[in-house]
């Protein structure tokens, strides 16, 4: 079965220092990764997408960047963070069949930014 | 812009109490629609999908949702909430496009289930 981890779970950063945030899949080939924000009451934003190796989408202008070197590793990183990065970082893979796709999720990081 | 629509943000039932919750969306054309949890520190989990065929799918632990193509409607029903329901609900909505599925959420609705 497929599995999905991200690390680390927790992360309390400065202003101005780097981030990279990790996600793999197993159990499957090939999978769509997403990035997404989650903020209370505002559901889940979508910030970058990749269909294959070295293939990223960005959604929103932002201080962060994402890159796949592994057909199951995505990094979401920043080179300097800001107060407003802080948030629910969630990762997500799926495998689109014919019109249909289906996200599943991992456990999300908690970046807190001071 | 495609949008889901998530009518209510919090609800408040008492155990045994019949659930609905609203979920509208705009896309236009063929759609796949879901509903997923958020359970206390838990992360985020699929409850049921729709693709095609019988708009009255059935998920996990009791919850249905039915899809009304001519209200651009998915909402999600439990006949009688349990205090372990108390969560976090989402709906969501992709189609194929070009670069592959991009997934809408709603902003969630806060479930509060009384025992």
């Amino acid at each position: 079965s497929q599995t999905i981890h991200q690390w680390p779970a927790t992360l309390v950063q400065p202003v101005g220092s780097p981030l990279s945030l990790e996600c793999t899949v197993e159990g499957t080939s090939n999978p769509n990764l997403y990035w997404y924000r989650q903020a209370a009451g505002r559901g889940l934003q979508l910030l970058f997408y990749s269909v294959g190796i070295g293939q990223i989408s960005s959604e929103v202008p932002q201080n962060l960047s994402a890159s796949r070197p592994q057909d199951r590793q995505f990094i979401l990183s920043s080179k300097k963070l800001l107060l407003s990065d802080s948030g629910f970082y969630l990762c997500a893979w799926s495998v689109s069949r014919g019109n249909t796709d289906t996200q599943y999720f991992g456990p999300g990081t908690r970046l807190t930014v001071l | 812009a495609q949008s889901v629509s998530q009518h209510n943000h919090h609800v408040i039932l008492s155990e045994a109490a019949s659930l609905e919750l609203g979920c509208n969306y705009s896309y236009g054309g063929t759609v796949n629609l879901f509903w997923y949890v958020q359970y206390p520190g838990q992360h985020l989990q699929l409850l049921l999908k729709y693709f095609s065929g019988d708009p009255l799918v059935k998920g996990i632990k009791g919850f249905e949702a039915e899809f009304i193509k001519s209200k651009f409607s998915f909402n999600l029903r439990k006949p009688s909430v349990q205090w372990s329901d108390t969560a976090e609900y989402f709906c969501a909505v992709n189609r194929a496009g070009t670069g592959g599925f991009k997934t809408i959420f709603g902003a969630g609705t806060r479930l509060f289930v009384k025992a």
